[in-house]
């Protein structure tokens, strides 16, 4: 089956704790990018990857990181969480040949940061 | 400042009757707009689009209007069913196509 799948699903950490939430695919996407879903605001982009090895800032970028070093895996890393990081995550992927930016998403991770 | 808006967060309707939900926007480099719906504890799924250069798109319930002047888009659905019940997400994308841009959602409630 098609999918994106995050690791974990739910997470509660305090702050400054250092975590990773982790992302793959199995389509062979080349494209896949990160969001955080916060009330009111919708879903913004944190981070995106052309492809293995290239990475660019979407809108929210400040306070995380993340690597590309294989295709299939776009894992998203807190060095130091802070309390208004706490949100729902989206990871995502599509195709650079499918239509324009549909982007197949992930079930989502829920982050608490106390 | 938000480039897309969903101005109202939630839309109540009857079963069988129209739902039209709305979305606005002010960046005039979009280019491609989509729709995605979102259940509670999934990730939001791909439902509709369309390009600049149409106004319109239709896909069995679901229609999309583009008023490029206006920069408003609205998503209608016809007939309205309970299984509808879902969050809607309006979003932008630019030529270059490497980021979406999303409005803040509308909750629908489709009532049986």
């Amino acid at each position: 089956e098609a999918q994106v799948t995050q690791n974990p699903r739910y997470l509660i950490t305090v702050t400054g704790k250092k975590l990773t939430v982790t992302c793959s695919q199995n389509m062979n996407h080349e494209y896949m990018s990160w969001y955080r879903q916060d009330p009111g605001l919708g879903l913004r982009q944190i981070y995106y990857s052309m492809n293995v090895e290239v990475t660019d800032k979407g809108d929210v970028p400040e306070g995380y990181k993340v690597s590309r070093k294989e295709k299939r895996n776009f894992p998203l890393i807190l060095e130091s969480p802070s309390p208004n990081q706490t949100s729902l995550y989206f990871c995502a992927s599509r195709s650079h040949r499918a239509a324009k930016n549909i982007q197949y998403f992930g079930a989502g991770t829920r982050l608490s940061v106390l | 400042d938000q480039q897309v808006k969903q101005n109202s967060p939630s839309l109540s309707v009857q079963e069988g009757r129209i739902s039209i939900l709305n979305c606005d926007y002010t960046n005039s480099m979009f280019d491609y707009f989509l729709w995605y719906k979102k259940y509670p504890a999934e990730g939001p799924t791909f439902l509709i689009s369309i390009s600049s250069i149409k106004d319109k798109n239709e896909d069995g319930r679901f229609t999309v209007f583009l008023n490029k002047s206006a920069k408003h888009l609205s998503l209608h659905i016809v007939p309205s069913q309970p299984g509808d019940s879902a969050v809607y997400f309006c979003a932008a994308s630019t030529v270059a196509g490497n980021m979406l841009t999303f409005g803040g959602g509308t909750r629908l409630m489709v009532k049986p």
